[in-house]
């Protein structure tokens, strides 16, 4: 079975701080994911990763960048913390282009 | 472009009667489709997914879904409601060779006894 571990369940951060989320995958999946889940709105992309060093932007990438220098990890950074980046944060993986998604867990960020 | 549309944020069922969550799509090009389950405090877990085999889909839990490609629709069914079934229901289009996923806004199914 799948497994994706994102390294925090809450989180709380003050305004200008610098916020690192992490995800680890256990299957060798080519493709990673980073989404933001709020009330109303559904699931965004944020980011997504096809390879290692590889990345592209999603539908609101603003004020986040990622990282990803191993295949089974793949981060997401908050440059300068702000208090509309409070969210529910999801990571998930995929196999390959005709594999759904496999979610970790999520991480509720609050930022004061 | 592609889009997904749940119909209806809210639906409420007595438990042991049927469970239809609604979902249509639009893709201009064959999709591969998906419903996720997300309990309180937790990730998605993936119900079903279909992937251009047969229309009809069975999924975990006792969940099917049928693929209407007249209808642009992929609804979720289930016979008979369980107070466990209570959760946020999501339904996802993917296009294939494409890495996004296009999702619904999520349906809240409550669960009566």
């Amino acid at each position: 079975d799948v497994k994706v571990t994102q390294s925090s369940r809450y989180l709380v951060k003050r305004t200008g701080e610098k916020v690192f989320l992490e995800c680890v995958q256990d299957m060798d999946h080519e493709n990673m994911f980073w989404y933001r889940q709020d009330p109303g709105l559904g699931l965004r992309l944020i980011y997504f990763s096809y390879d290692v060093k590889m990345k592209e932007k999603g539908d609101i990438p603003e004020g986040y960048s990622v990282s990803r220098e191993k295949k089974e990890r793949f981060s997401l950074i908050l440059e300068s913390a702000s208090t509309n980046q409070t969210s529910m944060y999801l990571c998930a993986s995929s196999l390959d282009s005709y594999s759904p998604l496999h979610f970790g867990n999520g991480t509720r960020l609050t930022v004061t | 472009a592609q889009s997904v549309t749940q119909l209806g944020s809210h639906v409420s069922v007595s438990e042991g009667a049927l469970v239809l969550l609604r979902c249509n799509y639009s893709s201009s090009v064959p999709p591969y489709l998906f419903w996720y389950v997300q309990y309180p405090n937790q990730g998605l877990q993936l119900l079903l997914k279909y992937t251009s085999a047969a229309t009809l889909v069975k999924g975990i839990n006792g969940f099917e879904a049928e693929f209407k490609k007249s209808e642009t629709s992929f609804h979720l069914t289930k016979p008979s409601a369980h107070m466990s079934d209570a959760a946020e229901y999501f339904c996802a289009v993917r296009v294939y060779n494409f890495n996004k996923f296009y999702f619904g806004s999520g349906t809240k199914l409550n669960v009566k006894p």
